[in-house]
């Protein structure tokens, strides 16, 4: 399937700072990507996605920010809380409506 | 709305004894699944596409005699883990989307398989 990848690893940050997490994917012809929030022992929980014909999208506190040109993905997470500590995963799609995803990357939120 | 089920949420199980997981879609009806695993500390690798009515489809390097998959209704889909060995211990997770077209996927809360 196609390789989707992460910079960070781990990412700490203080209580009410803002998060960057960072995602890079092969797949110049994906036309649509999700970011996933996905907390100890349990599945993922979407959060927000984005079409490849946007380069910004906003949620509440996060915006998904999408750049084709070098094929990378962010999530801003806007005053970051103890409670958006998990693990966040990109996701692609590829052919027939299947998502891969990158490796993850843990935000440990400091209070 | 868009809520996945799966059944058990936990199984421990004895090498070389085949276990059967269950996902349900409970408020809308799925003609495609999606059967994910996930290794600790790792992400989530696609495994295999269950489609309602007709085979699944394996991604490449999953065994679709390990892992059979069956696709009953427009609402449960199941995995069934054939002869389960130690190193087929994993958090095994499935998904679907409640819409053809542009839209996430959503997931269950993955099942924890123990084989010793």
């Amino acid at each position: 399937g196609e390789s989707v990848g992460l910079h960070l690893p781990t990412l700490s940050v203080q209580e009410g700072d803002n998060s960057i997490i960072n995602c890079a994917y092969s797949n110049s012809a994906s036309d649509y990507f999700i970011w996933y929030k996905q907390e100890s022992g349990k599945g993922p929980q979407f959060i927000i996605d984005i079409r490849s014909n946007m380069d910004k999208r906003q949620g509440q506190r996060v915006t998904v920010l999408l750049n084709k040109t070098v094929k990378h993905l962010s999530l801003q997470i806007a005053a970051t809380q103890p409670g958006d500590s998990a693990v966040y995963f990109c996701a692609e799609r590829g052919n027939f409506n299947k998502f891969y995803f990158g490796s993850g990357t843990k935000l440990n939120v400091k209070p | 709305g868009a809520v996945v089920s799966q059944h058990p949420s936990w199984v421990i199980c004895k090498s070389g004894t085949s276990v059967k997981i269950e996902c349900r879609s409970l408020d809308f009806q799925a003609t495609t699944m999606f059967w994910y695993r996930q290794f600790p500390k790792q992400s989530l690798m696609l495994m295999a596409t269950s489609n309602e009515g007709s085979k699944a489809t394996y991604e490449q390097g999953v065994e679709k005699d390990k892992f059979l998959i069956n696709h009953a209704s427009l609402t449960l889909s199941t995995l069934t883990v054939t002869s389960a060995h130690p190193e087929d211990s994993s958090f095994y997770i499935c998904s679907a989307s409640p819409r053809q077209g542009t839209s996430p996927l959503h997931f269950g809360n993955g099942t924890r398989l123990t084989v010793t």
